[in-house]
């Protein structure tokens, strides 16, 4: 069916190492991927997103890689700080849909 | 500031009372949306509505309702069928682009006991 679901529940990391989260996704006709960061008792606050055209995106301190073949989105935080302590969800938008289905989500720890 | 605001951030009631949830948006978006979240678990839609006047069933919107008379607003109702309401309820909003992420608003912790 149409999922998108993640590797792992959770994942520790010292700070200053770099994290990498990863997702998998069951749907070939998704061509918009998006990664959220929730912190406790708040809304998912969007993070960085790629378009099914691109294997590769990076932003601020983290980067997005899309691999369509294997349909595998991943997360990678560089340098992670204790403020990155959250849970990360990838979510996903089905061409010409009107929906955003999202994974289970993976938190994040980070060790000082 | 433009963005999303819930109201309120906690809401208890007795079971079979009906409650509304109160969503609104500055963003000048057309889509809004209502997400459920349970402890540990992802995201899951309720209702969702492309332009004023207009809205769609999501996955889980038995026992809910909603309305989009403005823009800017969009009121979720957790009704006395809803068998298992207690949760964290999200409100998103986007331009309704496909490649246009969510914006979220800060949720409503829902009670019922």
């Amino acid at each position: 069916g149409e999922s998108v679901g993640l590797h792992l529940p959770t994942l520790s990391v010292q700070e200053g190492d770099n994290s990498i989260i990863n997702c998998a996704y069951s749907n070939s006709a998704s061509d918009y991927f998006i990664w959220y960061k929730q912190e406790s008792g708040k809304g998912p606050q969007f993070i960085i997103d790629i378009r099914s055209n691109m294997d590769k995106r990076q932003g601020q301190r983290v980067t997005v890689l899309l691999n369509k073949t294997v349909k595998h989105l991943s997360l990678q935080i560089a340098a992670t700080q204790p403020g990155d302590s959250a849970v990360y969800f990838c979510a996903e938008n089905i061409s010409g849909g009107f929906k955003t289905i999202f994974g289970a989500g993976t938190r994040l720890f980070v060790k000082a | 500031d433009g963005g999303i605001t819930q109201s309120p951030k906690y809401l208890f009631r007795k079971e079979g009372q009906n409650v509304t949830l109160s969503c609104e948006q500055n963003l000048n978006h057309d889509a809004m949306y209502w997400y459920r979240q349970d402890p540990g678990q992802g995201l899951r839609l309720i209702y969702y509505s492309q332009i004023v006047n207009d809205f769609q069933k999501g996955d889980i919107a038995e026992g809910y309702s909603v309305s989009r008379e403005k823009k800017e607003s969009f009121p979720l109702t957790v009704t006395s069928a809803q068998k298992n309401p207690t949760a964290f309820y999200l409100c998103a909003s986007s331009t309704g682009q496909t490649d246009s992420p969510l914006h979220f608003g800060n949720g409503t912790r829902l009670t019922v006991t």
